[in-house]
């Protein structure tokens, strides 16, 4: 398994303005991910930050709104960049540790914009 | 492709009943299954999975979910339902290698006392 913080747990933002969120893991893993959750929804699947390369991210999402650093195995930090009210969500990391198959969260960062 | 189906986004029982949350499946490749917990201003928590071998499989809390091939679908049972369970309920599956699950909409459990 792994264990995941988040920082920070909660904001509340003025629109334009970005905020980094941080992702720590107990353990070095290759495989790392970022979700966002909006209101009342599913999880989506906003990139891939493994280690070595640079994030891979799905289609919706660009790397000059939510660029991702990964700069070791246990740390990866998400920008949410000019930020806009559809941005409130949370934003939830993601690991999947090495040899394993299964998925592990954070505990999530609740972003408000207002 | 894979995808998932979460049949009811609310399920609304009484302390003590049964707990069925539904879940349908599709995958092009033998798949992986997952439920997931989602309490109140906390992350995911993996409930259970099903990789290979064993269909139904037991996971936290009293939780346990069979996985039927033929009907495409990995249901989640709990005999009793306790107001602890009070929750939101995601189903996901992975297409083996792959590893990145695709997640259901989520279902609500309600619990009354």
């Amino acid at each position: 398994s792994a264990v995941i913080s988040q920082k920070p747990s909660r904001d509340i933002c003025q629109r334009g303005t970005s905020l980094t969120i941080q992702c720590q893991v107990d353990s070095q893993v290759t495989m790392m991910f970022w979700y966002r959750q909006q209101p009342g929804q599913s999880l989506t699947l906003i990139a891939t930050a493994n280690q070595g390369s640079e994030a891979t991210y799905e289609s919706g999402f660009v790397i000059d709104k939510f660029p991702i650093s990964r700069p070791n195995l246990t740390f990866s930090t998400l920008t949410v960049s000019n930020m806009s009210p559809e941005d409130s969500s949370i934003y939830l990391c993601s690991v999947i540790p090495d040899g394993q198959e299964t998925q592990y969260f954070g505990p999530g960062t609740r972003l408000l914009v207002l | 492709a894979q995808s998932v189906t979460q049949l009811g986004s609310h399920v609304s029982v009484s302390e003590g009943a049964l707990v069925l949350l539904r879940c349908n499946y599709s995958s092009s490749v033998p798949p992986y299954l997952f439920w997931y917990v989602q309490y109140p201003n906390q992350g995911l928590q993996l409930l259970l999975k099903y990789t290979t071998g064993a269909t139904l499989v037991k996971g936290i809390n009293g939780f346990e979910a069979e996985f039927k091939k033929s009907e495409t679908s990995f249901h989640l049972t709990k005999p009793s339902a306790h107001m602890s369970d009070a929750a939101e309920y995601f189903c996901a599956v992975s297409e083996g290698g792959s590893y990145i699950p695709t997640f259901g909409r989520g279902t609500s459990l309600i619990v009354h006392p």
